[in-house]
């Protein structure tokens, strides 16, 4: 599904440093999310917005932060706040309404230095 | 709140033998339903929603609200079908989904 795209593909990010990861549809979507995937936790929402200018936290916002300044982006900020960063990072978006899907990114790989 | 369980972390199976891959949900409203597939260095994508009673790659699953459950099946698993699967829920109205952790399948030939 190339309507969404994220990248990099791979980041590394050293101590103490703020990193921002980019996700960008052209499906016109209007709400998009933030996941976090690690190894037998399945995916954890971080942040989404259903419109822009809008968002709210998920299960899991703190150390991280997002905007919403377009309905095509919506990138997250992985702050030094949060502890444990490395992981797989989803971003999805959804058209609106009742049982629409979501549809993915390929993910970005965070790794800490 | 919303919650949704995935009993098996890993599941096994030879080719052609049939496969039930387990998910139950918590949901006091009316849910909606789907299962997401992520084949090997590829994107996770949509495998089937309930709300649409179709079958795809030969794999079904029924919304059973009495059981909570809604279990995916096939009758005949293919070694194509190795992959990782997501049960997941939407409250009806939210625009939130609610992942499982995730089962492992593998179709050993």
């Amino acid at each position: 599904d190339g309507g969404i795209t994220q990248s990099p593909k791979y980041l590394f990010r050293k101590e103490g440093q703020n990193v921002t990861l980019s996700c960008e549809q052209n499906l016109n979507h209007d709400a998009m999310y933030w996941y976090r995937q690690d190894p037998g936790q399945g995916l954890r929402l971080i942040y989404y917005s259903q419109i822009v200018n809008d968002f709210q936290k998920g299960d899991i916002a703190e150390g991280y932060s997002v905007s919403r300044e377009k309905k095509e982006s919506f990138p997250l900020t992985v702050t030094s706040a949060q502890k444990n960063p490395t992981a797989f990072y989803l971003c999805a978006s959804k058209a609106r309404g009742n049982n629409q899907p979501q549809h993915f990114g390929d993910g970005t790989r965070l790794s800490i230095l | 709140a919303q919650r949704v369980t995935q009993p098996e972390k890993l599941l096994s199976v030879f080719k052609g033998a049939p496969v039930e891959l387990k998910c139950n949900y918590s949901y006091s409203g009316s849910p909606e339903l789907f299962w997401y597939v992520q084949y090997s260095r590829q994107r996770l994508q949509l495998l089937l929603r309930h709300i649409s009673r179709e079958s795809i790659k030969g794999f079904t699953a029924d919304l059973n609200k009495g059981e909570t459950s809604f279990h995916l099946k096939k009758p005949f698993a293919q070694e194509e079908d190795s992959a990782m699967y997501y049960c997941a829920l939407s409250g009806l109205g939210s625009e939130k989904l609610v992942f499982g952790k995730g089962t492992k399948l593998t179709v050993n030939p």
